[in-house]
């Protein structure tokens, strides 16, 4: 079981808006900046989000993140078929002294 | 272009051992964090151990006392020696540079380790 909470599984149409949440705890969202990575099938992952809202170059602006007290969230506006894929939610955890992952989210795009 | 190149995974023993590399190249090495991130067939991502520029050292609580995460900055290399393996040890590594903001940025193609009799 994750430290990071994450729903298994999301889905939306295209053009549609989706969020993806990540829950934790004092220790580390509540404390640390958190980051989403994106996973498309059979590739590694690349970062999509950092220090909670900041996209890296090159991530579409159709990406946002969001942080409040112990929670973050995704979210996906213009849904496309691309975006089909895995997501984790991911932050430095000062209790246990490591990197912590959400257990991931599956995006359907319908 | 930055690159990341794991290698050195494999099939083996419950309680044997295996050692990973990483070959870093288009980026100044020794001023980087690195880490090492697993996943099992099907399943999430689980950091596993990283290393700062100055040689401090990380490790997930399941693998403390058997991994040992090490770098050698003139060959740009990256390490995972992983003594004691377990079936839960099967995953593929990917190795990732610890980027400042940026977070894990970017990672190699993983390598897959099999731990199995």
């Amino acid at each position: 079981q994750s430290v990071l909470t994450q729903p298994p599984s999301a889905s939306g149409t295209p053009g549609q808006r989706v969020t993806i949440s990540c829950s934790g705890s004092s220790s580390n969202i509540g404390s640390k900046f958190v980051f989403w990575y994106q996973q498309l099938p059979g590739t590694a992952p690349k970062v999509l989000m950092y220090n909670n809202n900041q996209r890296p170059s090159g991530v579409p602006d159709r990406f946002s993140g969001s942080k409040s007290g112990t929670s973050a969230s995704l979210a996906i506006s213009g849904l496309r078929s691309e975006d089909e894929a895995d997501y984790y939610c991911a932050a430095w955890d000062d209790s246990l002294s490591g990197w912590m992952f959400g257990g991931g989210t599956k995006l359907t795009v319908l | 272009e930055v690159q990341l190149v794991e290698s050195g995974g494999g099939l083996v023993q419950p309680g044997g051992s295996l050692r990973l590399s990483c070959a870093a190249s288009g980026f100044t090495f020794s001023t980087y964090d690195m880490h090492w991130v697993r996943q099992a067939t099907g399943k999430g991502l689980e950091w596993v151990s990283g290393i700062g520029s100055g040689g401090d050292t990380y490790y997930l609580g399941s693998v403390k006392g058997r991994f040992t995460i090490s770098r050698e900055n003139a060959k740009n290399s990256l390490f995972l020696q992983m003594n004691s393996l377990r079936v839960g040890d099967t995953a593929v590594y990917f190795c990732a540079r610890g980027d400042s903001p940026t977070g894990f940025d970017p990672w190699g193609q993983g390598t897959l380790v099999t731990v199995s009799s």
